[in-house]
């Protein structure tokens, strides 16, 4: 099955810095990348996805890239605001984005400090 | 109440206690998941529900039992569990079977 490597685990950066959290995936079929952010207490929410028909996508401070010739894909935070704290989980899944095949990584916690 | 609320928030169970736990969505989702969240491990997906149907199990314990009365309601009813059991419980639902996830904020279980 689906195996995904999620790296560094914690992160800290100074408000106004980037953060940049990278993720690996083993199954070549694998088309579908979300990134839910969950704070601290809180329940994870979607924050960006991607699909593999494309190679980047931003969202004002957000953007991922993929690369699925090396099979990974990652998150940029710019500008990165004290409220950009929180756990931030990277996934992979096949069959044109099933939910029943999303594979998640381990998380990493980002801390921001002002 | 909107989007999707889990009761109890805390629940505390000896091992030979049953208890049960609750998820109800208000988004009109037509899938229902169950996923267990342990500290540095991966958001494991335990069960699926796919209009009132199971679709997928992933190897759980039978001591894990879910329950799916309707679209809007999921259960997951938990008996003779273990220590290693303990984690944060969420429940998830999406439109379609690829529509976006929406999680509640979890049930914290500790078994003793």
């Amino acid at each position: 099955g689906e195996n995904v490597e999620q790296h560094p685990s914690t992160l800290s950066v100074q408000e106004g810095d980037s953060a940049v959290i990278k993720c690996t995936y083993s199954d070549s079929a694998s088309n579908y990348f979300p990134w839910y952010k969950q704070e601290l207490g809180k329940r994870p929410q979607l924050i960006i996805d991607i699909r593999s028909n494309v190679g980047e996508k931003k969202d004002q401070r957000i953007a991922v890239t993929l690369n699925k010739t090396a099979k990974h894909f990652s998150l940029h935070i710019t500008e990165t605001q004290p409220e950009d704290s929180a756990v931030y989980f990277c996934a992979a899944s096949i069959s044109g984005g099933s939910n029943y095949k999303l594979t998640f990584g381990k998380g990493t916690l980002l801390t921001v400090n002002p | 109440e909107t989007g999707v609320t889990q009761t109890p928030r805390h629940l505390v169970m000896g091992m030979t206690n049953k208890k049960s736990l609750k998820c109800e969505q208000h988004l009109g989702h037509n899938a229902m998941y169950w996923y267990k969240q342990s500290a540095k491990k991966p958001l494991e997906l335990m069960f699926v529900y796919s209009l009132e149907e199971r679709v997928e199990n992933n190897s759980v314990p039978s001591r894990f039992s879910p329950e799916c009365p309707n679209s809007s309601h999921l259960f997951l009813h938990l008996h003779t569990l273990q220590p290693e059991d303990s984690a944060l419980y969420l429940c998830a639902s999406s439109q379609g079977e690829a529509g976006e996830l929406f999680f509640g904020e979890g049930s914290r279980l500790t078994v003793l």
